[in-house]
């Protein structure tokens, strides 16, 4: 079965402290996978993104991500937040890059001045 | 750049009544377009994938009874929700894709309230 999961619903941080925002998936194949967020009442804007390579890959903002494949997890880090972070962020997993994205259930971030 | 335009933002209908939602994808060629709905307090569902010069994929629970889609040339995706109820209010974002290896880049979404 393909599949995200986000095991934190809401994590708290306070400004300036690191972050790391956890995220494991399920797909026998190769995975292609996102970090998107979303901001209140907007859509979606892509953070980063791994097809292959290196398995650490760095965003927008001061993201990065690193990929395991012996753990299939992509977990997401920063060294230290801002409270314009706040945010939902979203794993999502494009099973063999078919266009279709599954999605994990996100995260929300409140970053606490 | 890539963008991807939504209309409209926001909609109301009342109970049993349609709309109809559109995508736009400006800076690129949009091979591939993907709806999804995102429910209160829950995740994005993918609704179906369209993909030029091939037939429009539905997941399950999502028919294309309910939910037609056109996607008549490579910048231009709608979609209707026919018949609409509670159930299914929400978050519709249109996700298009450029080619085999790009991500997908999403509108804003339409935010649908039913009545």
């Amino acid at each position: 079965a393909q599949s995200v999961t986000q095991p934190d619903a809401r994590v708290t941080v306070s400004e300036g402290a690191s972050l790391q925002l956890r995220c494991k998936y399920s797909y026998s194949g190769t995975p292609y996978l996102f970090w998107y967020v979303q901001y209140p009442r907007q859509g979606l804007q892509l953070l980063l993104k791994y097809y292959s390579g290196d398995p650490v890959v760095q965003g927008v903002n001061g993201f990065e991500a690193e990929f395991s494949k012996s753990n299939s997890s992509f977990h997401l880090r920063k060294a230290s937040v801002h409270w314009s972070d706040s945010a939902v962020y979203f794993c999502v997993l494009s099973p063999g890059n078919t266009g279709k994205l599954i999605f994990g259930l996100g995260t929300t971030l409140q970053v606490q001045p | 750049g890539a963008l991807v335009y939504q209309y409209p933002r926001r909609t109301i209908c009342k109970s049993g009544t349609s709309m109809r939602m559109e995508c736009q994808a400006v800076g690129f060629q949009a091979t591939s377009v993907a709806w999804y709905r995102q429910s209160p307090q829950k995740t994005f569902e993918l609704i179906a994938l369209s993909t030029v010069n091939s037939a429009i994929k539905y997941e399950q629970n999502f028919t294309q009874e309910k939910f037609p889609i056109s996607h008549p040339n490579l910048s231009f995706s709608s979609m209707t929700v026919l018949n609409a109820y509670l159930e299914d209010r929400g978050l519709y974002l249109c996700g298009a894709r450029g080619d085999i290896y790009a991500e997908q880049f999403f509108g804003p979404g339409t935010r649908l309230t039913v009545l």
